[in-house]
């Protein structure tokens, strides 16, 4: 059972552009979450996703920033016109579908906005 | 300020000697997990409590929960230079969805 996917593992994008990340969950999890890591700090919830619903997006700045997890492949996480405050680690977990579970963690994708 | 605060913020120790980080957090709580992650890695998961549990160990872990003093610890026995890591605890709120990350305590290992 391969663990949780993401790709690219980096990204640089110059401003004003746009960055795809995407996310392939564990076979089996229908929980996705991501979260992103500023230089020497904790990692911060954005967004939690099951198949075609987003549960909880209190984390995700309102504008630039969009999520979707489709019935059909992997969960993308789209930033929009790219600032160089977005350059972080973008961290993907995904749980089984009962709550409580422990998540597993993604490589991450490391995003460097020039 | 995070639901999750990580003290001490880093712990330098020898390699032989036991390593405890704390975790302080401000709301009820389901579970809280401690994650470690490797310089430049993903997260790895090392353990979950319940709030309804005291204690609970793995290999050379140790983690208690006190939820009356909404805290926790993390021990790490016999310490090795490839425990060197940023620990993470990290809860699950009741009534919430989202898992909230402390800001971590950088350990070093010294062989």
């Amino acid at each position: 059972n391969a663990g949780v996917m993401q790709n690219p593992r980096h990204l640089v994008r110059r401003r004003g552009q746009e960055a795809r990340l995407r996310c392939s969950p564990m076979k089996g999890h229908s929980h996705v979450y991501w979260y992103r890591q500023l230089p020497e700090e904790g990692l911060k919830f954005m967004v939690y996703l099951q198949k075609e619903n987003i549960i909880d997006e209190s984390g995700m700045p309102k504008e630039r920033f969009s999520a979707e997890f489709p019935k059909e492949g992997p969960s993308i996480l789209r930033i929009q016109q790219v600032v160089r405050g977005d350059s972080a680690a973008y961290f993907c977990a995904s749980s089984p579908p009962n709550e409580g579970n422990e998540q597993f963690f993604g490589p991450g994708t490391r995003l460097t906005v020039l | 300020s995070q639901q999750g605060e990580e003290d001490p913020q880093a712990l330098s120790i020898q390699e032989g000697e036991n390593a405890t980080m704390n975790c302080s957090y401000k709301t009820s709580i389901n579970n809280l997990q401690w994650y470690r992650q490797n310089s430049g890695r993903g997260l790895v998961h090392l353990i979950l409590i319940r709030s309804n549990e005291r204690e609970k160990h793995s290999g050379r872990l140790r983690v208690t929960l006190d939820t009356s003093k909404k805290s926790s610890s993390l021990l790490i026995t016999a310490s090795r230079a490839a425990d060197t890591a940023s620990y993470f605890c990290a809860t699950d709120n009741t009534g919430g969805f989202k898992t909230i990350f402390g800001a971590g305590t950088r350990l070093f290992v010294k062989a």
